[in-house]
């Protein structure tokens, strides 16, 4: 069946280091991905996405690279700062064009001062 | 610009006892969603509502209910409350252009904790 899963529950990092966080997923058709960060007691916030037609993208101290081979998507967070401290979550949408996220069960990310 | 908003925050329920989730959208977009959180999980879809006037059901529906009121607002309903159900809700929103994802858009969430 279709999953997004993580490899790390739980990554800690120094303040001032890279992040990365990793995710495979399992769907082949899945043609979008997106990566979220839900800080305690908030909802979820869109970070970054990437279509299947790329295999990198940049945002502001984030980049998403996408790897279709081995169905593998990161995330990296450059110069990881204190505020990023947070559950992050990988999601695709799966085989349908209906707008459906599928979502992995999150990565924490604890950011050591 | 409020973005998704959800009301209420917070809700404690008896096993049994009713209640609505309310949701909006001011971005106009055409699609919204109901998740549900549990501790340490990820998001899971619970129904959705591809265009106004339209509703399917998620990964998770059964003990729930949706009204896709107009094109701002989606209403989730627990018509008799279980303990099963305490959980996070969270309505979103995105847009389809032309078939494609669009991102999806969170609300703050709605904490309900049924006894």
């Amino acid at each position: 069946g279709e999953s997004v899963g993580l490899h790390l529950p739980t990554l800690s990092v120094q303040e001032g280091d890279n992040s990365i966080i990793n995710c495979a997923y399992s769907n082949s058709a899945s043609d979008y991905f997106i990566w979220y960060k839900q800080e305690s007691g908030k909802g979820p916030q869109f970070i970054i996405d990437i279509r299947s037609n790329m295999d990198k993208r940049q945002g502001q101290r984030v980049t998403v690279l996408l790897n279709k081979t081995v169905k593998h998507l990161s995330l990296q967070i450059a110069a990881t700062q204190p505020g990023d401290s947070a559950v992050y979550f990988c999601a695709e949408n799966g085989s349908s064009n209906t707008g459906k996220l599928i979502f992995g069960q999150g990565t924490t990310l604890q950011v050591k001062p | 610009n409020a973005g998704v908003t959800q009301t209420p925050k917070f809700q404690v329920l008896k096993t049994g006892q009713s209640m609505t989730l309310q949701c909006a959208q001011d971005m106009n977009h055409n699609s919204m969603y109901w998740y549900r959180q549990d501790p340490g999980m990820g998001l899971r879809l619970i129904y959705y509502s591809a265009s106004e006037g339209t509703t399917d059901k998620g990964e998770v529906p059964n003990g729930y209910n949706v009204s896709r009121l107009n094109k701002r607002e989606f209403s989730l309903r627990l018509e008799s409350a279980a303990p099963s159900q305490t959980s996070v809700y969270f309505c979103a929103s995105s847009d389809l252009l032309r078939g494609a994802q669009e991102t999806q858009y969170f609300g703050p969430g709605t904490r309900l904790l049924v006894l």
